[in-house]
């Protein structure tokens, strides 16, 4: 079962911040965000584990509220960069099975 | 370092035909995983396998068989194509065991026509 993202799409100026959600009906183990450019493959941004553990590369933040199991990614002072589609995915049961949200478009713009 | 290599680039199949996309990685992953990604369903699940030898289903595997006779290789077979099969198909690999990065490869554009 997929989890579910929002908003669907957001459009920025530069500079200003965002938000995106990601929902499990599923007792998550972990939460995963990758960010797709138009044409491009998946790259992963960061891994939010059960129990507080973050492992990311980038400057993006991002909360894991196991209770709820909910994921929220924070993109701060947005850049152009930024643009492009966010996926989260998760992975439940202690089992190494990625499954993907629908993706939030995420659009930055002078 | 190639990571994942992903063949062809772009497909065009007649409804009924057969093929393989082919999946290779160089960096020793144990687990393999197809998706396929199309407007506003995000990327879906299709087989996944955790070592050679081993594959398991994913969210959408109906019309696709796979296997996993070495660690470097996972190719995605379509037996009979048909239209609901157009799509961008995208392998990713990563070490066993979760909370692990997925690294992709860049994708096979495939239309059935």
């Amino acid at each position: 079962q997929q989890p579910v993202q929002s908003p669907q799409a957001v459009i920025l100026r530069e500079g200003e911040d965002a938000v995106i959600n990601c929902s499990s009906s599923k007792a998550l183990y972990s939460v995963h965000w990758y960010r797709q450019k138009h044409g491009e493959a998946p790259v992963f941004l960061m891994i939010l584990l059960k129990g507080g553990e973050q492992k990311g590369h980038e400057k993006i933040s991002a909360s894991f509220n196991e209770k709820k199991q909910q994921s929220s990614l924070y993109l701060t002072a947005s850049q152009l960069s930024y643009s492009g589609t966010y996926f989260c995915g998760t992975e439940s049961g202690g089992v190494r099975k990625l499954i993907f949200g629908q993706g939030t478009t995420l659009q930055v713009k002078p | 370092n190639a990571g994942v290599t992903q063949t062809p680039k772009f497909q065009v199949l007649k409804t009924g035909q057969s093929m393989t996309l082919q999946c290779a990685q160089d960096m020793n992953h144990e687990y393999m995983s197809w998706y396929r990604q199309d407007p506003g369903m995000g990327l879906r699940l299709i087989h996944y396998s955790v070592g050679a030898g081993i594959t398991d289903q994913g969210e959408v595997p109906n019309g696709y068989n796979v296997s996993r006779s070495t660690t470097e290789d996972f190719p995605l077979r379509l037996l009979s194509a048909a239209p609901s099969q157009t799509s961008v198909y995208f392998c990713a690999s990563s070490y066993s065991g979760t909370a692990t990065e997925a690294f992709f490869g860049q994708g096979t554009r495939l239309t059935v026509v």
